[in-house]
């Protein structure tokens, strides 16, 4: 079945900065790749996303790049705010629709 | 348009009694999915109901658990005789029909054991 790393597990950066979180994915029939953002006490809620016939994804200040032949993708946040501060998962999805997630990253966005 | 709802948002339970949790999808979807979450951990799936039928319960336990979705009302994750290590968050999910890849998540249920 699919498994999701996910780097790091903790992250800070001075509010300003980017911010990058990266993920690989084990099963190549994969073809679609959500991230999901978690403040506390809260559900994940879904920020963006990436199909498998796209290399790059662009919304505001967050982008998604992924890389097929090596199985990679990555979240880049720019200019980074207080209100990002959250844990922040991947996930892949394939043939069956069930979504396999990353073990998170803690993101500290730093004054 | 209101979103997924969980309820209760928290429930404590005695070891050995039943905990329900009910989750509402979003109005129009059809498809319901289960996670559970523990503390510094991502979310683990457990089960996938459509209306009144289970697709998927690859990752729910083979005893003590069991998720229904009726034709009526919201669909209910139960579990009976509760332990500690069933204190957990568990999260509701939702899809439109043909969509099952694009879930959107309620607030969860976090459960306490003691």
């Amino acid at each position: 079945g699919e498994n999701v790393e996910q780097h790091p597990s903790t992250l800070s950066v001075q509010e300003g900065d980017s911010a990058v979180i990266k993920c690989t994915y084990s099963d190549s029939a994969s073809n679609y790749f959500p991230w999901y953002k978690q403040e506390l006490g809260k559900g994940p809620q879904l920020i963006i996303d990436i199909r498998s016939n796209v290399g790059e994804k662009k919304d505001q200040r967050i982008a998604v790049t992924l890389n097929k032949t090596a199985k990679h993708f990555s979240l880049h946040i720019t200019e980074t705010q207080p209100e990002d501060s959250a844990v922040y998962f991947c996930a892949a999805s394939g043939r069956d629709d069930k979504i396999i997630f990353g073990k998170g990253t803690r993101l500290h966005i730093l004054p | 348009n209101a979103g997924v709802m969980q309820n209760p948002r928290h429930l404590v339970r005695r070891r050995g009694q039943e905990a329900r949790l009910r989750c509402s999808p979003m109005k129009g979807h059809s498809h319901v999915y289960w996670y559970r979450q523990l503390p510094e951990e991502g979310l683990k799936f457990m089960v996938y109901l459509q209306k009144e039928n289970i697709i998927d319960e690859s990752g729910m336990p083979k005893e003590r658990f069991s998720a229904e979705f009726p034709k009526e009302g919201p669909s209910i994750l139960r579990i009976q005789q509760v332990v500690r290590g069933d204190s957990a968050a568990y999260f509701c999910a939702s899809s439109p029909q043909g969509k099952g890849y694009e879930q959107y998540f309620g607030p969860g249920t976090r459960l306490t054991v003691t």
